[in-house]
């Protein structure tokens, strides 16, 4: 079946500009994960949805960053004013329903890139 | 968070065993390891993971040693395909699923 997906595969922006990267998790997976990797880093925890509500926000860096998941399905990742220190692959993953030994399965990212 | 301690690179021939060790001496009694690799510019793929008992799937076998501070992913018949950085993780339902991803080992699978 369809894993999951992410739009664009490539954005490049300009500093101070507002950027939206999607996701479309595994159809029926309830528990929805954004991570972000710099480069030559690990993935780092940004956010946690369990259905339409965000259930773990704290790895989000500051308020310039915001995630809406409003049907329990797709979800957005917004950056607000975009620092050229932004620019990192922007990985999102689901999971079927977030418990514990829950297998999380990722897309390919989204290279972001602020000029 | 339990966090995890891995050698930064390996190397292996192809078509012998890769045994990648992993240090997690803080882990608590209800957290899991997995493992996940990320090849070169795609998202990280699940691999295996364990709570106490060894574990073992088509991909891979996971030896969790008996006070749970250690484990091995063994690779059994490594491929240059196999090439990649390989995470091992500990989470339970604490960290509401996230996963908590160090530096990783690279292991590099030699022809």
């Amino acid at each position: 079946g369809a894993g999951v997906s992410q739009t664009p595969s490539n954005k490049v922006t300009e500093k101070g500009k507002y950027v939206e990267l999607r996701c479309d998790p595994i159809s029926g997976h309830t528990a929805l994960y954004w991570y972000r990797q710099s480069l030559g880093q690990g993935p780092e925890f940004l956010i946690y949805f369990q259905g339409t509500g965000a259930a773990d926000d704290s790895g989000l860096p500051n308020d310039r960053f915001f995630a809406v998941r409003p049907e329990g399905s797709v979800s957005t990742l917004k950056i607000q004013r975009t620092e050229r220190g932004d620019s990192a692959v922007y990985l999102c993953a689901s999971s079927l329903n977030g418990a514990e030994a829950d297998t999380q399965y990722f897309g390919p990212g989204t290279r972001l890139t602020v000029l | 968070d339990a966090k995890t301690t891995q050698p930064t690179s390996m190397d292996c021939a192809e078509g012998r065993a890769a045994n990648l060790p992993c240090n997690h001496s803080t882990i608590s009694g209800n957290e899991y390891v997995y493992w996940y690799r990320q090849i070169h510019s795609q998202g990280p793929q699940y691999i295996i993971h364990g709570l106490k008992n060894n574990e073992t799937n088509e991909m891979a076998s996971l030896i969790i040693t008996e006070d749970r501070k250690s484990s091995t992913l063994i690779l059994p018949h490594a491929t240059l395909r196999d090439t990649a950085v390989y995470y091992c993780i500990v989470s339970g339902s604490s960290n509401t699923g996230k996963l908590i991803f160090g530096q990783g080992t690279t292991l590099q699978v030699k022809p």
